[in-house]
C-alpha cells in the first residue's frame, strides 16, 4: 500500500508570505504528527492529531503556525507571514494502534524562506 | 523535558568495519525507536524496542535497550556503503503524549 506522502517536496517562498504544506497519511491511520527538522538539529515535534482533533499542539512555535485535519485523512500545516527561521524540512508521520503506534514518516517538505 | 543525546555525532568507517551508535536519555525510557534518514528522504523505520534488555536484529543491524542505563545502542556489523546515512533515535515523550522526542542524529559515512 501507499506510504505517507507530502506535498510539495520543495517550497521556496519570500519572507512574509503564507505557505501551506500537505500531508496524506497511510489510509486508516488515525494518528498524524507534524515534525520540523532544522539544519543540524534533531526533529522537533509540532502537533499531533488523533482523528480530527489535536490533543497536543505544544510544539507549535508561534501563533503563525496552525494545522488542521479533515476526514481523518489529509492534514495541512499553514505558516503565516513566514520568517527565515521557518526554513526547515517539515516531516509528517502517521500511525495506528494496529501497528503498535509505530510512526511511518513521509519524505518531507523542504521549506526555504528567502 | 526529556532529551536524547546521541554519540558520536558523526562517524566515518571503512567498509567491512563494525560500529556502534549510542542513544542516552535524560529520563526513564519506556521504549526506543531507531530510524535512518538519507538526504532528501523521510525517516525509514529500523527497529522499535519496548522492554528493558530487549535486543532486536535486522540483517546486519542490532539494537539493544538498557532501561537501567536509560540507553540504547545500535550496532552495525560488517558495514557497507548502503548503511551510510543519518541514524536517529526517538523515544515516546513522558506524560502520555503520543509524540516522539528525537536525538540530533549520528551521521554515518562508509568508505568503500
Amino acid at each position: 500500500g501507499a506510504g505517507v506522502s507530502q506535498s510539495p517536496s520543495n517550497k521556496v517562498t519570500e519572507k512574509g508570505k503564507d505557505v501551506e504544506l500537505r500531508c496524506d497519511p497511510i489510509s486508516g491511520h488515525t494518528a498524524l504528527y507534524w515534525y520540523r527538522q532544522r539544519l543540524g538539529q534533531g526533529l522537533e515535534f509540532l502537533i499531533y492529531f488523533q482523528g480530527n482533533s489535536a490533543p497536543d499542539k505544544s510544539g507549535l512555535p508561534s501563533d503563525r503556525f496552525s494545522a488542521e485535519r479533515t476526514g481523518e485523512s489529509v492534514s495541512t500545516l499553514t505558516i503565516q507571514r513566514t520568517q527565515q527561521e521557518d526554513s526547515a524540512v517539515y516531516l509528517c508521520a502517521s500511525s495506528s494502534y494496529l501497528s503498535s503506534y509505530e510512526q511511518y514518516f513521509g519524505p518531507g517538505t523542504r521549506l526555504t524562506v528567502t | 523535558s526529556q532529551e536524547l543525546e546521541q554519540s558520536p555525532q558523526s562517524l566515518i568507517v571503512q567498509e567491512g568495519k563494525n560500529l556502534t551508535i549510542n542513544c542516552t536519555s535524560s529520563k526513564t525510557l519506556y521504549g526506543l525507536y531507531w530510524y535512518k534518514q538519507k538526504y532528501g528522504e523521510g525517516l525509514i523505520f529500523l527497529m522499535m524496542l519496548q522492554k528493558g534488555g530487549e535486543e532486536k536484529s535486522h540483517e546486519k543491524i542490532t539494537a539493544k535497550l538498557d532501561e537501567k542505563k536509560q540507553q540504547s545502542s545500535l550496532h552495525i556489523t560488517a558495514s557497507q556503503p548502503s548503511h551510510a546515512g543519518i541514524y536517529l533515535c526517538g523515544a515516546p515523550h513522558q506524560g502520555g503524549s503520543e509524540k516522539l522526542v528525537f536525538g540530533k542524529g549520528t551521521k554515518l559515512t562508509v568508505n568503500p
